[in-house]
This record gives structure tokens, C-alpha cells and sequence, in this order.
């Protein structure tokens, strides 16, 4: 069974501010199945990165994510007051199964 | 446009079976190439699939949870369901149902708002 972790847990920022999340797989994973998603309080979570760097619809372009095997990446070019939230990575393998990342929080400083 | 409601019971005895129900509208639970999936979120903590019903009504589980899971679908009422025995007070939860979606590779892209379950007496 594949287990993601996420790094760091919390990330205290400011707006405006560049950041980078992390999500590493326990094994090579294909970059199709892996995906990211926002989970702010009382919400479902919101699916932003699909195929490892393809943004969904209506998510804005400073969300980026890349990666490739073992290591995936999320960037937010610039943080926006609506982008504090919590990140989560996901991948898609054999059986229909769903994995989840532990996700990194992101607060404001 | 898809949307997806989740319901049942929000308060569960221990050693019972949760039952939830996921109403799909906008669009059809059958007819097309989609799984349609639970996940659930315990209080402070991240999150955890559950289990998968493809269109066809093949089914996959969480292998950590299988023993006690069943999804079921009523096509009829465009409805699946999530049945969960045996329940302990680490299954307290909110319970969502999600669709993934073929063109994003499976991906989740549409989610039921939730809906919190506590097991207690």
C-alpha cells in the first residue's frame, strides 16, 4: 500500500508570500493518478491539481504542481487571504483506491 | 450541473451500523464511465476513503475497512449508499460521498457538502 507525506505539517506566511508543499510517496508512483486538493474549515475539500500539474477548472494560475516518481510538489506563486487552508495530496492506484496525504496546514503569520 | 447530498443518522450507538445515503442530481448514477465514492474526515484529522461503487456496481473497499463495508446503489432513486457495522467511537466522522472523474484521471471533483456522524450511547 502507497502512503503520501506531506511536508511540513504547518507553514506559518504572510500574503503575497511564495510557497512550496510537499507530498513524497513510499513508492514510484505514475504522475497521472496524483492529484491536490483546498480544504478550508466546514467545507469539503476542492480539487485544484489533477495529473500532477494540470489545474482543474476555475482554479486560478498561481496555483502550480509538478513532481515526478516519488516526489510531488504544490506552488502557490503568491498567497492570496482565501488560499489559508488546508493542502492535501492524493493518489489514484490499483483497486480504485484513494490515498491521502496527512495534508500541510497553512496559516497566516 | 452534478451535485451530490449526502444523508442519515448523525448519531450512531456503538456496536450498530451506520447507514448514509448520497443523492445524486444533475446527472445520472448509471450511463456513464464513473465510480462514485465515500471518504470520511474524523474531528482535527485528515482524510480517509472508504470505498467505491463503479457504475457497473463492481465494488472496492478500503482494505483497512473492508470486514465491516458495504456501498450499495439504487439506480431507481439515483441513489448509493454507505452501510458501516459495527461501529466504534473511531468511526465518528464526517462522512462524504464524492464522484471522481474520468477526465481528470480519477480525481475527485465533486463533493457532497458532508455530513457528521458521532458514535456514542
Amino acid at each position: 500500500e502507497i502512503v503520501l507525506t506531506q511536508s511540513p505539517g504547518t507553514l506559518s506566511l504572510s500574503p503575497g508570500e511564495r510557497v512550496t508543499l510537499s507530498c513524497r510517496t513510499s513508492q514510484s508512483v505514475t504522475s497521472t493518478y496524483l492529484a491536490w486538493y483546498q480544504q478550508k474549515p466546514g467545507q469539503a475539500p476542492r480539487l485544484l491539481i489533477y495529473d500532477a500539474s494540470s489545474r482543474a477548472t476555475g482554479i486560478p494560475d498561481r496555483f502550480s504542481g509538478s513532481g515526478s516518481g516519488t516526489g510531488f510538489t504544490l506552488t502557490i506563486s503568491r498567497l492570496e487571504p482565501e488560499d489559508f487552508a488546508v493542502y492535501y495530496c492524493q493518489h489514484y492506484g490499483s483497486s480504485a483506491m484513494y490515498t491521502f496525504g496527512q495534508g500541510t496546514k497553512l496559516q497566516i503569520k | 450541473q452534478l451535485q451530490l447530498q449526502e444523508s442519515g443518522p448523525g448519531l450512531v450507538k456503538p456496536s450498530e451500523t451506520l447507514s448514509l445515503t448520497c443523492t445524486v442530481s444533475g446527472g445520472s448514477l448509471r450511463g456513464s464511465s464513473y465510480y462514485w465514492g465515500w471518504i470520511r474526515q474524523p474531528p482535527g484529522k485528515g482524510l480517509e476513503w472508504i470505498g467505491s461503487i463503479y457504475y457497473t456496481g463492481t465494488t472496492y473497499y478500503n482494505s483497512s475497512l473492508k470486514t465491516r463495508v458495504t456501498i450499495s446503489d439504487d439506480t431507481s432513486k439515483n441513489q448509493f449508499s454507505l452501510k458501516l457495522r459495527s461501529v466504534t467511537a473511531a468511526d465518528t466522522a464526517i462522512y462524504y460521498c464524492a464522484r471522481p472523474s474520468t477526465n481528470y484521471f480519477n480525481a475527485l471533483d465533486v463533493w457532497g457538502q458532508g455530513t457528521t456522524v458521532t458514535v456514542s450511547s
